[in-house]
C-alpha cells in the first residue's frame, strides 16, 4: 500500500530534550516536506526537500532541523524543544511539486506536546 | 511573499451547493490546489488548477482566475461526510507550498 508513515504518533516531552520525528514514504517520491498545524493557522511549511541531500527552509524553520540522506526518509529534528513547538506535525511527499503531479500525500500526523 | 484568504466557516444543508472562495496576493506561483481535512486526520488532495478555468472532479470543481487573483472550490450535492476543513494552497515551482487558514464546512441534515 502506498503510504507515508510517521513515528511517533503522539509524544509528550520536556523543554530542551532533543527529539526526532521520523517520516518514511514508499512511493519513490523525490519531494518531501514537513508542516506544523496550529488552530486557526492552517498548515505552515517548516522544511522541504526536492531530492536527496537537498533541503530548503519553509516559512517557519526556526528551531527545527532536517536531513535527507535517503530518498524514502526525511526525519524532523528538534534539538532543544520549547513549549511554542507544541503542535500537530505532518510529513508529506509528492512526485513533482512544480508540475501537475504536485499532489501531496500526507502522513497520519504526530501530536507533540512540550512541557 | 504570499498570502491567502478564505472564509473561516460555511454552513449548508445536505444536497446543497457550497462555494469556498480563496483570494490571494503573491508575486508568482505555479498553481492553486485544494485539500480536505477531517477532524484529527491527514489532509487529502482534492483538485488542482495550473491554468485559468474550471477543473471538475466528480462532485467537486475548482476554478482559477489569475487576472482576479481568485479561485474557488465548488462542492455539489453536499453529503454529511463533506463536513470537514478545506484549504486552498499556492504552489511554486521550487517546492514551497502556502496553505490558507482553512474553511470549516458544516453540513446539516
Amino acid at each position: 500500500e502506498a503510504q507515508v508513515t510517521q513515528n511517533p504518533r503522539y509524544l509528550i516531552t520536556v523543554t530542551g530534550k532533543k527529539l526526532t520525528v521520523t517520516c518514511s514514504q514508499n512511493m519513490n517520491h523525490e519531494y518531501m516536506s514537513w508542516y506544523r498545524q496550529d488552530p486557526g493557522l492552517g498548515l505552515r511549511q517548516i522544511y522541504y526537500s526536492m531530492n536527496v541531500e537537498v533541503t530548503d527552509k519553509g516559512d517557519v524553520p526556526e528551531g527545527y532541523k532536517v536531513s535527507r540522506k535517503e530518498k524514502r526518509n526525511f526525519p524532523l529534528i528538534l534539538e532543544s524543544p520549547s513549549p511554542n513547538q507544541t503542535s500537530l506535525y505532518f510529513c508529506a511527499s509528492s512526485l513533482s511539486p512544480g508540475t501537475r503531479d504536485n499532489e501531496q500525500f500526507f502522513g497520519p500526523g504526530t501530536r507533540l506536546t512540550v512541557l | 511573499g504570499q498570502s491567502l484568504e478564505q472564509p473561516s466557516e460555511v454552513t449548508a444543508v445536505e444536497g446543497a451547493i457550497v462555494q469556498i472562495n480563496c483570494t490571494y496576493q503573491t508575486s508568482g506561483f505555479y498553481g492553486l490546489s485544494w485539500y480536505q481535512q477531517h477532524d484529527g486526520g491527514a489532509p487529502t488532495f482534492l483538485s488542482y488548477n495550473a491554468l485559468d478555468g474550471l477543473e471538475e472532479t466528480g462532485r467537486f470543481s475548482s476554478f482559477l482566475s489569475r487576472s482576479d487573483s481568485y479561485g474557488y472550490l465548488l462542492l455539489q450535492e453536499l453529503q454529511m461526510k463533506d463536513s470537514a476543513s478545506y484549504f486552498c494552497v499556492l504552489t511554486d515551482s521550487w517546492g514551497k507550498f502556502q496553505f490558507g487558514a482553512g474553511t470549516q464546512v458544516v453540513v446539516t441534515p
